[in-house]
């Protein structure tokens, strides 16, 4: 039973190009998050998608991030036009249920760390 | 706002204890965590609390929550090289749609 996958798990982007995180949810998880963490900082919530909807994106910076949870394959964080303040630890976390439900776990994967030169 | 806060740093002796405090803001009234990150690792749940509770015990770990003082505390009884991590307090908000983490606590162990 895989756990949360993300991929790449480290990635190099020159300033200007593009990055394209992907998270693969565990099996049954309907529900993704994702957050950032700077170095020597702690997690900062980004946005928080169901299959096919964005339920809250307001921890999203206003332009160049995006984020998507298609009916089929992973979720995709996609920053465009990378600067060298984005070079962070992107993490990803599912859930099976809805926010409040149960226990309200979240699943993590272990990052994709974007290193922008 | 949404506002949680740990200190950064804490360093204890091995066989001590060590306690990891929390002051947040507000939160929907559902559950309160903790988180534990190894290095390069993601995060794993620790432990959690559900709002109605003063105290959770579990094992060597002790969760303590004031509510009126909005305060979470983790305690970990005798202290191993293996609790050596980065501790994050995490609150829900908003109806619980998004949960917001600290900044997390580095544990550090001296022998």
């Amino acid at each position: 039973n895989a756990g949360v996958m993300q991929n790449p798990r480290h990635l190099v982007r020159r300033r200007g190009q593009e990055a394209r995180l992907r998270c693969s949810p565990m099996k049954g998880h309907s529900h993704v998050y994702w957050y950032r963490q700077l170095p020597e900082e702690g997690l900062k919530f980004m946005v928080y998608l169901q299959k096919e909807n964005i339920i809250d994106e307001s921890g999203m910076p206003k332009e160049r991030f995006s984020a998507e949870f298609p009916k089929e394959g992973p979720s995709i964080l996609r920053i465009q036009q990378v600067v060298r303040g984005d070079s962070a630890a992107y993490f990803c976390a599912s859930s099976p249920r809805d926010p409040g439900a149960g226990t309200g776990e979240l699943f993590f994967g272990e990052g994709s760390r974007l290193t922008v030169l | 706002g949404e506002d949680v806060e740990q200190s950064l740093f804490l360093s204890v002796r091995e066989g001590d204890s060590s306690v990891i405090n929390c002051t947040y803001t507000d939160s929907s009234s559902t559950y309160l965590y903790w988180y534990k990150q190894e290095p390069g690792a993601g995060l794993q749940l620790l432990t959690y609390i559900f709002s109605n509770m003063d105290m959770k015990q579990d094992q060597r770990l002790t969760v303590l929550l004031n509510k009126k003082d909005k305060h979470l505390s983790l305690r970990i009884a005798d202290t191993q090289t293996g609790d050596s991590a980065i501790y994050f307090c995490a609150v829900p908000y908003s109806s619980a749609s998004k949960i917001i983490f600290g900044s997390g606590t580095r544990l550090s162990i001296r022998p």
